[in-house]
């Protein structure tokens, strides 16, 4: 069955410090990625995504993620992390290269940023 | 651009009636989808609609239907809930082209609570 997987339900990290927030698949074929952040009683709003090509693509408020192919991983990165960035992060897969548009999500990830 | 808009925002239905959510996509978006989220289950895709067609649909029972109408926006309906169905119902849209074409914008949900 095609899954994403994110293995950490929380995350802390201290204000300035870098942060990253782990995902893989399980997905046939080339998958698109996707990472979504979600705020308190707020819709998901679109960070950054993969589609082909540079395996670092960089997003929204400073965020950026690394394809790696090998270990079917998607990971967000970013390089200091603020207060504000305290929020639930939710990697997504596109299967079949986006023939559909049947999002699987992972379970989440709640990213807690200490100042 | 405005976003995604969906009404009501808040619901309290009791079990065995019915109810009808309503999503307002981007201008221009002609890709509407809709996705229930609840602690324990996460993020589930429902279905996808396009030029008032259903494109895709996920594995939720009969119950759950939906519609798309010429100025593309959406509507879905839950008929006889159950206590279960109580969640936060997401719409989503995109454009049918272009770059966007794989991104959606999610509107900030419908909070359904069934007693």
């Amino acid at each position: 069955a095609q899954s994403v997987a994110q293995p950490e339900d929380q995350v802390n990290v201290a204000e300035g410090n870098p942060l990253t927030v782990k995902c893989t698949y399980s997905v046939s074929g080339n998958p698109y990625l996707f990472w979504y952040v979600q705020y308190p009683n707020r819709g998901l709003q679109f960070l950054l995504k993969y589609i082909t090509g540079d395996n670092l693509v960089k997003g929204s408020y400073g965020f950026e993620a690394e394809f790696n192919k090998s270990q079917t991983s998607f990971h967000l990165k970013k390089p200091s992390a603020l207060v504000s960035d305290s929020a639930l992060y939710f990697c997504a897969v596109l299967p079949t290269g986006g023939a559909t548009n049947k999002l699987i999500f992972g379970t989440g990830t709640l990213l807690a940023v200490q100042p | 651009k405005a976003g995604v808009t969906q009404t009501p925002r808040y619901l309290i239905k009791t079990r065995g009636q019915q109810v009808t959510l309503s999503c307002s996509p981007i201008s221009g978006h002609r890709s509407v989808s809709w996705y229930q989220q609840t602690p324990g289950q996460g993020l589930q895709f429902l279905f996808e609609y396009f030029s008032e067609t259903q494109r895709n649909k996920g594995n939720f029972p009969g119950r759950f239907s939906g519609r798309q109408f010429s100025n593309s926006r959406s509507e879905m309906n839950v008929s006889t809930l159950e206590l279960g169905d109580s969640a936060l119902y997401l719409c989503a849209t995109r454009s049918a082209e272009g770059q966007g074409y794989h991104e959606q914008y999610f509107g900030p949900g419908t909070r359904l609570t069934v007693t």
